[in-house]
């Protein structure tokens, strides 16, 4: 079992949607959790990271942590089909750097 | 602020040959990461700068590979002998010291092809 399990989809939602995306981890050391986007055949762009449990919005984007249930979401409100791209959550602990672990990602459409 | 860049984008090599890539990380940013990510994975650690000190190597980084940040700035990551396995996208991050490793900032990639 991976220490950080993600859907691979794909997710195929109509604009406007909103989004839900979602790990689990088994790691309970984990403190720092993150989401980036990824275009095709680009490098992964940070979107947000929240440390510990709770949320934190940022426009459009809301990230939730629920480290009880070691689980976390993404929500995108008012999709747009820009938005289709791939969503990788990561997460660290203290070891030295906070040296992330990434989910395989996950595949959303946003179909206009 | 540039951004991380990375040269070349795309490089086809043939099994055996020996490939070297470059990292610029953003200026005021004294760590620097290398990745290694293939189709439909997410991207896995291989080694991480700070400044001029390499401080952590990935179980993944074999002999075959070797990185060096010289004067604390651009990186580079060689791989010797390559095999197709190699055949993956390599992936250049950085950060602040003091800022959680949450906080990377990527490049573009170099997408290397093995024949």
């Amino acid at each position: 079992q991976k220490e950080v399990e993600q859907d691979p989809g794909p997710l195929s939602v109509p604009e406007g949607a909103i989004v839900s995306l979602n790990c689990t981890y088994s790691n309970s050391a984990f403190q720092y959790f993150m989401w980036y986007r990824q275009y095709s055949r680009k490098g992964p762009e940070l979107l947000m990271y929240t440390y510990s449990s709770g949320n934190k919005e940022d426009g459009r984007f809301t990230a939730q942590v629920d480290k009880s249930s070691k689980y976390i979401s993404l929500f995108i409100r008012d999709s747009q089909p820009s938005d289709s791209a791939t969503y990788l959550c990561a997460m660290s602990s203290f070891r030295g750097s906070y040296i992330p672990t990434f989910g395989r990602g996950t595949s959303l459409i946003v179909h206009p | 602020d540039t951004g991380v860049s990375q040269d070349p984008r795309h490089k086809i090599t043939k099994r055996g040959q020996n490939v070297t890539f470059r990292c610029d990380p953003i200026s005021e940013h004294n760590r620097l990461y290398w990745y290694r990510q293939t189709l439909g994975q997410g991207p896995e650690f291989l080694t991480y700068f700070q400044n001029e000190a390499q401080l952590e190597k990935s179980r993944l980084l074999s002999d075959r590979f070797s990185a060096e940040r010289p004067k604390g700035s651009f990186s580079t990551l060689e791989i010797q002998r390559t095999e197709q396995g190699d055949s993956a996208m390599y992936l250049c991050a950085s950060s602040k010291k003091g800022l959680a490793g949450a906080e990377q900032y990527f490049g573009p990639g170099t997408r290397l092809t093995v024949t």
